[in-house]
């Protein structure tokens, strides 16, 4: 059971270039998340998907496209990465949206854009 | 202002002493999540807790919700706790929860 995944674990990127970031659970959760980490601020949210074919915006989600693939797999895409987009980046599974469900955190992708 | 605040936003300890992370927040909350985070790492929760208090080995988790804080101890420190501890809290924003999270306190504990 390896709980959530995330490909790459690290990538350096040229601004304008595009990337995908991977994200894999075989928790059978129902809703994913992509979050950013910035120094000296808190996890925001980019996308989440409540649900198998659905997507929402979050907090921060200008710069950044998503796919829910299936129940497994959410994967957030940089169209024309930009050096503001330097983070690390972390994929999230929960069982469902719920007052007081928890989230499992993948180990991150560190990226860096030039 | 920060929906969720954390304090301090780092710690040094010696071994064997006894911590005490802060959590404060401004916002209603369904739920409040302490998280660790080793250095290079993923996030792992510790605890969830909605009232009272909860323990787990030397870790104990607080909450007063009629304050709006909580705190994290550790007892008895080791190095290997040497990581950053976010608080979170789950909130329903624009009628869908969502987790509002702290900035994280720093803490190395030395041998």
């Amino acid at each position: 059971n390896a709980g959530v995944t995330q490909t790459p674990k690290f990538q350096v990127l040229k601004t304008g270039q595009s990337m995908t970031l991977q994200c894999a659970q075989d928790m059978n959760h129902n809703s994913m998340y992509w979050y950013r980490q910035d120094p000296g601020m808190g996890l925001r949210l980019i996308y989440y998907s409540a649900s198998e074919g659905t997507t929402d915006k979050g907090e921060v989600p200008n710069g950044y496209n998503v796919s829910r693939l299936n129940k497994r797999e959410f994967s957030l895409r940089l169209e024309s990465a930009a050096p503001s987009q330097t983070s690390v980046y972390f994929c999230a599974s929960s069982d469902r949206e719920s007052s007081t469900d928890t989230q499992y955190f993948g180990p991150g992708t560190r990226l860096t854009v030039l | 202002k920060n929906e969720v605040e954390q304090s301090p936003q780092n710690l040094t300890a010696q071994e064997g002493e006894f911590i005490t992370i802060n959590c404060s927040y401004s916002v209603g909350i369904s739920a409040l999540h302490w998280l660790q985070q080793h250095p290079g790492g993923g996030i792992v929760s510790l605890f969830m807790l909605s009232s009272g208090k909860k323990k787990h080995g030397r870790l104990i988790a607080t909450i007063n919700i009629q304050e709006k804080h909580s705190s994290l101890h550790i007892t008895a420190s080791h190095p290997r706790d040497s990581a950053v501890y976010i608080c979170a809290v789950r909130s329903l924003v624009s009628g869908t929860y969502k987790y509002i999270f702290g900035t994280g306190t720093r803490l190395k504990v030395l041998a």
